[in-house]
């Protein structure tokens, strides 16, 4: 079964700063989807950035670039120039059979002046 | 609107009482998800539906009963609401020719 760990529960950077947040992934597909979801404390699931297996270049959107490591299921989420509006919490998820989504536990970042 | 509504977006029910949660798409997505979100375990998938009258199981669909009989919406019930389904629910779709799945705002649902 797929399973996505994200090791991290809480993270804290200074704002302008980067940061990473750690997914690590287990698949025996070879075809597969990996996202990341961000949860403001309003509480709605905002689509960040997606990375297919096959994509041989790691994924950006804006400030968001997905650090994608094949042989070590890793798929990390790094946030460049940090702002106060990044603090949310952050969800790693991979993509199943059928589009479903498996997702990890999250991780909490919070951004300070 | 296009997109993605759920109603309500608080609810508020007892033990033992019958509670449907509505979702509706306005992109003729092919895939509806509802997924459960308790803390510690993220996001949980409940039942998912790939077309019109075509439904399966998730991860924790014990208790909940789901219908698909028009592609715009996904109705969740849960037949006889216990204190552990007190949750917040997604709703979530998906064409089955793009990648990104697009949630609805969810509903925070209490049972007393």
């Amino acid at each position: 079964a797929q399973k996505i760990t994200q090791t991290q529960p809480g993270m804290f950077v200074q704002e302008k700063e980067a940061v990473t947040l750690d997914c690590t992934y287990d698949t025996s597909d070879q075809s597969y989807g990996l996202f990341w979801y961000k949860q403001p404390s309003s509480g709605e699931m905002i689509f960040l950035i997606y990375q297919g297996s096959y994509d041989e270049q790691n994924a950006t959107e804006g400030r968001y670039s997905l650090n994608f490591q094949k042989a070590r299921k890793s798929a990390n989420l790094v946030i460049s120039a940090s702002q106060l509006g990044d603090s949310a919490m952050y969800f790693c998820a991979m993509r199943e059979s059928f589009q479903k989504l498996v997702f990890g536990t999250g991780t909490r970042l919070l951004v300070s002046p | 609107d296009a997109g993605i509504t759920q109603s309500p977006r608080y609810k508020i029910t007892e033990t033992g009482r019958q509670v449907t949660l509505m979702c509706h798409q306005t992109w003729s997505h092919s895939y509806m998800f509802w997924y459960r979100q308790d803390l510690g375990h993220g996001l949980r998938l409940i039942y998912y539906s790939a077309a019109a009258d075509i439904t399966d199981k998730g991860e924790v669909p014990d208790g909940y009963v789901v219908s698909r009989s028009k592609t715009e919406n996904f109705p969740l019930t849960l037949e006889s609401a216990t204190r552990s389904q007190t949750s917040v629910y997604f709703c979530a779709s998906v064409s089955g020719f793009q990648e990104t799945q697009y949630f609805g705002p969810g509903t925070r649902l209490l049972v007393l």
